[in-house]
């Protein structure tokens, strides 16, 4: 079963724009991270944030949690062609064992 | 720094074959973990070593088997090769335990199951 689930599932949107990504979970959390996946490559870790967290930077990237609606979201500013990837989340949670748990992906393409 | 490396990238079995998967670091790092991801999905654990000598079981091990005998090299061994083993295997390793540090990842198996 997969804790966090992504939203929307795809993504596609000019470069320059701005392209945000959710992230649901089940369970109450220790922390939150999110992937990035190049096709045909492995994942790459973006950012971690933890429960009493409430948003990070990076970058261009700005990642937001909500412990109370147990969700997060992961905003790419200004995109670029190569941020097309697959986003993923990755949840751990003591109810899985403080395994990491990924969600299904977001896919985005970024069009010049 | 090699990171996490994997290898064959690329391999082709037929049903009921066995093999092994390698996998790699050379980041000195205590856990190591096998995923496999299913076209348009993500990935599901199959095994875990939190350190040398120990591991254990992930939410889709049947079906393979791991061992964890040095730091650097975790092993995943497929007994009985079945088409639903048709995926694409991910190595991966962190620093500290479990989910609470960053993964790094392998370039992947692709490996097909006839």
């Amino acid at each position: 079963s997969q804790q966090g689930e992504e939203d929307p599932q795809a993504l596609s949107i000019q470069e320059g724009e701005n392209a945000t990504m959710n992230c649901s979970y089940k369970t109450s959390i220790n922390n939150l991270q999110w992937y990035r996946q190049n096709s045909g490559r492995g994942l790459v870790h973006l950012i971690l944030i933890r429960s009493n967290e409430r948003e990070k930077h990076s970058g261009r990237l700005r990642v937001t949690l909500d412990t109370s609606k147990k969700s997060s979201s992961l905003l790419i500013t200004a995109s670029r062609a190569a941020d097309t990837a697959s986003y993923f989340c990755a949840t751990d949670a003591k109810a899985a064992g403080n395994k990491l748990t990924f969600g299904g992906g977001t896919r985005v393409l970024v069009k010049p | 720094n090699a990171g996490v490396t994997q290898t064959p990238k690329f391999q082709v079995l037929k049903t009921g074959q066995s093999m092994t998967l390698q996998c790699a670091q050379d980041m000195n790092h205590n856990s190591m973990y096998w995923y496999r991801q299913d076209p348009g999905m993500g990935l599901r654990l199959i095994y875990y070593s939190a350190s040398e000598g120990t591991t254990d079981k992930g939410e889709v091990p049947n079906g393979y088997n791991v061992s964890r005998s040095t730091t650097e090299d975790f092993p995943l061994r497929l007994l009985s090769a079945a088409p639903s083993q048709t995926s694409v295997y991910f190595c991966a390793s962190s620093s500290g335990q479990l989910g609470t540090d960053t993964q790094y990842f392998g370039p992947g198996t692709r490996l097909t199951v006839l």
